[in-house]
């Protein structure tokens, strides 16, 4: 089974900074890695799929960068929407998630 | 619009068993490939299992940790996807969210529906 690790499991940052999340892959996922976004009491949501292709909606603050077994999530500039948890998703081989990353007002 | 509706969740007893529906609209279920997800209380997100469509073959994949005791199915006639859960244990309490696979991840989720295992 592949698994994920995601760092750190919780990040304190204000608004208007740069924030950056990290996910390490057991082995190679190619680019077949996706981030959701989860809210307290709501379904995660997708914000990015293959590494780096933001869905429909999904504000440009957020970019995604990596390959093989390290990958990125970046908030460009930190709003007040964006306090949440997120996690990574390998989906190479069935699914498995990152422990996730809690956002939380520094 | 697309819509995933699970039911079925509540207070069952270790040991017992419990089957979770997720009723699909707005896209064509039997094309879809479909997985469950849960949430423990607190915790992280962690892949329950997935089905695929009749024309894939429909074969099932499930997670490690739920192997033996969670059987996914669907029935297309019904837009509906199910979980069955037998030998409910206390560590099963969660939120359980349907999901449809679309090219890899999960592109819509049902709003969850709670399981608590519990005496």
């Amino acid at each position: 089974d592949i698994q994920m690790t995601q760092s750190p499991s919780t990040l304190s940052a204000s608004l208007g900074d740069r924030v950056t999340i990290t996910c390490r892959a057991s082995q190679s996922i190619s680019n077949s890695l996706a981030w959701y976004q989860q809210k307290l009491g709501k379904a995660p949501k997708l914000l990015i799929r293959e590494t780096s292709s933001l869905e429909t909606g999904v504000p440009s603050r957020f970019s995604g960068s990596g390959s093989e077994t390290e990958f990125t999530l970046t908030i460009s500039s930190l709003q007040s929407d964006d306090f949440a948890t997120y996690y990574c998703q390998q989906y190479k081989s069935c699914w498995t998630f990152g422990q996730g990353t809690k956002v939380e007002i520094k | 619009e697309v819509q995933l509706v699970e039911s079925g969740g509540g207070l069952v007893k270790p040991g017992g068993s419990l089957r979770l529906s997720c009723a699909a609209s707005g896209f064509s279920f039997s094309g879809a490939w479909m997985s469950w997800v849960r949430q423990a209380p607190g915790k992280g997100l962690e892949w329950v299992g997935r089905i695929k469509s009749k024309s894939d073959g429909e074969t099932v994949d499930y997670g490690a940790p739920v192997k033996g005791r969670f059987t996914i199915s669907r029935d297309d006639s019904k837009n509906t996807l199910y979980l069955q859960i037998n030998s409910l244990k206390t560590e099963d309490t969660a939120v359980y969210y349907c999901t449809r696979e679309f090219y890899g991840p999960g592109n819509y989720w049902g709003q969850g529906t709670l399981v608590t295992v519990s005496s």
